[in-house]
């Protein structure tokens, strides 16, 4: 049982150079997010998905696009990287009761350390 | 919007001094989660409360809920070395999905 799986765990990008974050959960959960942590900060939400077939913006979602391709996989794009986006990315999911409501914990991946210069 | 903020930002205490963080929020919270993240980790689910006034207590740790749901506590008693790291206070936006985190309090234990 792997939980929360990220790849690649480290990336350098040049600006303008694209590239998409995966992430896979074994949990069956039905919600997963996108979290970015900068040094010294909280975590910002990118973006959701509160269940298979949905996305949702989070605090941040500008120079991002997420596809939930399946309940495991939920996907974060850049479509052209800015040094703005050096970051460590972090998946999570959650269990969710369905009722509209967080309330149940996060499980987080190991997160991308992502480089732009 | 709602914001979730955290104070201390950063606390450096000496090993066996007791220590505590506090979070605040702008709107009702119709819960709160905490969660713990190890220098170079991710953020680890501490626990979740749900009812005003509500206290719960893992071994050391202390974990409050306001009367009022818009605050929440977490106090240590007796640190150890193990207990560094960030600890985020985290509630859901809008009775919604959405969690959102406050900016953490950083815990630097000395032995």
């Amino acid at each position: 049982n792997a939980g929360v799986t990220q790849t690649p765990k480290f990336q350098v990008l040049k600006t303008g150079q694209s590239m998409t974050l995966q992430c896979a959960q074994d949990m069956n959960h039905n919600s997963m997010y996108w979290y970015r942590q900068d040094p010294g900060m909280g975590l910002r939400l990118i973006y959701y998905s509160a269940s298979e077939g949905t996305t949702d913006k989070g605090e941040v979602p500008n120079g991002y696009n997420v596809s939930r391709l399946n309940k495991r996989e939920f996907s974060l794009r850049l479509e052209s990287a800015a040094p703005s986006q050096t970051s460590v990315y972090f998946c999570a999911s959650s269990e969710n009761s369905g009722w509209g409501l967080l309330n149940s914990p996060l499980h987080f991946g190991n997160g991308t350390r992502l480089t732009v210069t | 919007g709602q914001q979730v903020m955290q104070i201390p930002q950063y606390q450096h205490v000496q090993e066996g001094e007791d220590f505590t963080t506090y979070c605040n929020s702008s709107t009702t919270l119709s819960n709160i989660q905490w969660y713990k993240q190890r220098p170079g980790g991710h953020p680890v689910f501490l626990i979740q409360l749900v009812k005003s006034g509500e206290v719960k207590k893992q071994k050391r740790l202390t974990f409050q809920f306001g009367e009022a749901k818009k605050n929440s506590s977490l106090h240590i008693t007796a640190t150890q070395t193990t207990d560094v790291g960030t600890y985020f206070c985290a509630g859901p936006r809008d009775s919604s999905y959405k969690l959102i985190f406050g900016s953490g309090t950083r815990l630097l234990v000395r032995p």
